[in-house]
């Protein structure tokens, strides 16, 4: 199972670009890299997945190594509402379906 | 549509009660995942259920722990003879056909505190 390595947490400030990186070393070549955040009592929802090339979407960027060993999350503007843990999640299909969730990075925005 | 739901939100049991969840997955879904979360701490896989496949147990932390899917919608966590370590949020999620490329949808959770 592939395990993944987050700092346990970040700052940022309001309207400033946020950087969540990951580790995800032992990756398999089939795994999607996914991100999820979790926020204060409530349960994790999506953000964002890739494979090898760096993904947008309207919540987040997603830059994955050219090695996929690591990744990245960018919020481009962080607002109060992103205070959450974000969890980056390699997934596979079929049988490698026992997920590892991490503790994740617990993110705080500063007004 | 309506997304995942629990029930119940919130309970409150003795030790040694046995205890049912219920999670009404997305309309559609194939894949059903639980997993429970301690206070501060990620999330433990449980259990997973995909179309008429076996589920995947090996995340059950003791034979007190059973699962069932029926006609592959609604599941149910049973916890047998619960003990005070099983106090957890327990969340049920999930996803379209369980590729790997799936969104996983999550419910609120089940507080299950155990006196």
């Amino acid at each position: 199972d592939a395990k993944t390595t987050q700092p346990n947490s970040m700052e940022s400030n309001e309207e400033e670009p946020v950087h969540l990186p990951c580790n995800h070393s032992t990756i398999s070549g089939t795994d999607y890299i996914h991100w999820y955040r979790q926020l204060p009592s409530q349960g994790p929802e999506y953000v964002i997945h890739g494979l090898t090339s760096n993904v947008n979407n309207r919540m987040a960027s997603l830059a994955i190594a050219e090695d996929r060993k690591s990744s990245t999350l960018i919020l481009h503007r962080a607002t109060l509402r992103d205070a959450a843990v974000y969890y980056c999640i390699p997934q596979g299909a079929g049988n490698n379906r026992k997920l590892i969730w991490g503790l994740g990075t617990s993110l705080a925005v500063n007004p | 549509g309506a997304g995942v739901s629990q029930s119940p939100s919130n309970k409150v049991t003795e030790k040694g009660k046995d205890v049912e969840l219920r999670c009404d997955p997305i309309s559609g879904h194939t894949a059903l995942y639980w997993y429970r979360q301690s206070l501060g701490q990620g999330l433990e896989f449980l259990i997973y259920f995909q179309g008429n496949s076996a589920p995947d147990k090996s995340g059950l932390p003791s034979d007190r722990f059973s699962a069932e899917r029926t006609g592959g919608s609604v599941s149910t966590l049973t916890i047998q003879r619960t003990q005070q370590e099983d106090s957890a949020v327990y969340l049920c999620a999930s996803s379209a056909m369980g590729t790997s490329t799936d969104t996983q949808y999550f419910g609120p959770g089940t507080r299950l505190t155990v006196l």
